[in-house]
């Protein structure tokens, strides 16, 4: 079975800043997929940016950018110019790719890292 | 844009009852998926379907049932509550098989006495 590791409880940056969330992960699988979700205090979970395990390029979208390290099994968050609405509990997931079997997208997730920023 | 609506934001039960926590999403999704949220581990997979009156169990299944009856909605079911059944209920739903993300609902906050 998959495990992911997020091994900061708490995080905090000062707006503008930079900041980078840790993920491990251990499995024993050569192709999946990983996932940053966030979860603001609204509570509604919405996923911030994915990487193909089979892709060495490490994904971005604008202000997130990843650090996709597969032999060590590390997918780490780095946010750019922190804004306070990135405050924020953020989970790092995994997904099997499992061609044609029964994972049906199961995510498997992390324990979460509470991020704060400082006006 | 992808709606997954969950039917209370907060609940409070009491030990013993029965209790349906409803999901519908608005998008078709064959996936669905219910997760319960506790400090410091995670999100858990309680149960999962992935069509119709299909159902797999999760990581955590004691304690919980589910029902899909139709695609857009996806029960969960606590046969009787416990107070250790306390916690925050997250429903998802996604498009098969892959790699597509998980919608999620806003979540249930269930208090059991």
């Amino acid at each position: 079975a998959q495990t992911v590791t997020q091994s900061q409880p708490e995080m905090s940056v000062q707006e503008a800043e930079t900041v980078t969330l840790s993920c491990t992960y251990d499995t024993s699988e050569s192709d999946y997929y990983l996932f940053w979700y966030k979860q603001p205090p609204s509570r509604q979970m919405i996923l911030v940016i994915r990487q193909e395990a089979y892709k060495q390029q490490n994904a971005t979208e604008n202000r997130f950018s990843v650090n996709f390290q597969k032999a060590a099994k590390s997918f780490s968050l780095k946010i750019s110019d922190s804004q306070l609405g990135d405050a924020a509990m953020y989970f790092c997931a995994y997904r099997s790719a499992d061609a044609g079997g029964t994972s049906y997208g199961k995510l498997t997730f992390g324990q979460g890292t509470i991020l704060t920023v400082h006006p | 844009d992808v709606k997954v609506t969950q039917s209370s934001r907060y609940l409070v039960k009491r030990t013993g009852e029965k209790v349906f926590l409803e999901c519908v999403q608005d998008m078709d999704h064959e996936n669905m998926f219910w997760y319960r949220q506790d400090p410091g581990l995670g999100l858990r997979l309680i149960y999962f379907s992935y069509d119709v009156k299909m159902k797999e169990k999760g990581d955590i299944p004691e304690g919980y049932s589910v029902s899909r009856e139709k695609k857009e909605r996806f029960s969960l079911i606590l046969e009787s509550a416990s107070t250790n059944q306390t916690s925050m209920y997250l429903c998802a739903s996604s498009l098969s098989p892959w790699p597509y993300e998980q919608y999620f609902g806003p979540g249930t906050r269930l208090t059991v006495t």
